[in-house]
């Protein structure tokens, strides 16, 4: 089955190192989005491409946050420097833009920083 | 901001059917009712999605008001394994906007007992 995979599935850091996540989104998909998912806020959207440029990363700290996609097969986002308060699980979701389509997300990055 | 309604839990009885309501009253016209599900520690799951007609699939079927106010999904026969969170969205079905995203609220948390 196609399936989004996200790396790693778990990270722990100390406060102020910088962390990166991976996801690569099924083969043929164009749109990525980025969500962090923690107990008081739930579901956030940070970041959303298309054809791999940002549509809408309006959800994310821009001073310490930062997501891309080097090549169609590959989102990152980083965090520099991480704080305790971005402990969360962040998930990864991509989908096709032509038609009304659903998104698949992939199994998320639980990340505690410390 | 999520535009949609729902209950934040209700119980069934495995083998009944599971009935999920979700106020979306401002809604527009070219935007879709979409239904996700969480199951604990894992990645969101898509269910189904529609504009104004019923639909049905593998997983569960939505019924949508006429004046498309309101929807609900139905999962004819729940299991123990449909103990998740379910989340109604609205989402416009223009991709080349920012509106394209999936913006999560706060779900129902559907625990279905033995």
């Amino acid at each position: 089955d196609a399936r989004v995979t996200q790396t790693p599935r778990h990270k722990v850091t100390e406060m102020g190192q910088e962390v990166t996540m991976r996801c690569q989104p099924i083969l043929g998909h164009n749109t990525v989005f980025w969500y962090r998912q923690t107990m008081m806020q739930g579901l956030e959207l940070l970041a959303y491409f298309r054809n791999r440029a940002p549509l809408d990363d309006s959800g994310m700290p821009k001073d310490r946050f930062s997501a891309e996609m080097p090549d169609a097969t590959l989102a990152t986002l980083k965090i520099q420097p991480s704080e305790p308060r971005d402990s969360a699980v962040y998930f990864c979701a991509s989908g096709k833009s032509a038609g009304n389509t659903e998104a698949f997300f992939g199994q998320g990055t639980r990340l505690t920083v410390v | 901001d999520a535009k949609t309604t729902q209950p934040p839990s209700m119980d069934c009885a495995e083998g009944r059917a599971a009935n999920l309501p979700c106020n979306h009253s401002t809604i527009s016209g070219n935007e879709y009712v979409y239904w996700y599900r969480q199951i604990h520690s894992q990645g969101p799951q898509y269910i189904i999605h529609g504009l104004k007609n019923n639909e049905t699939n593998e997983m569960a079927s939505l019924i949508i008001t006429e004046d498309r106010k309101s929807s609900t999904l139905i999962l004819p026969h729940a299991t123990l394994r449909d103990t998740a969170v379910y989340y109604c969205i609205v989402r416009v079905a223009d991709s080349g906007g920012s509106n394209y995203k999936l913006t999560f609220g706060k779900g129902t948390l559907l625990t279905v007992n033995p």
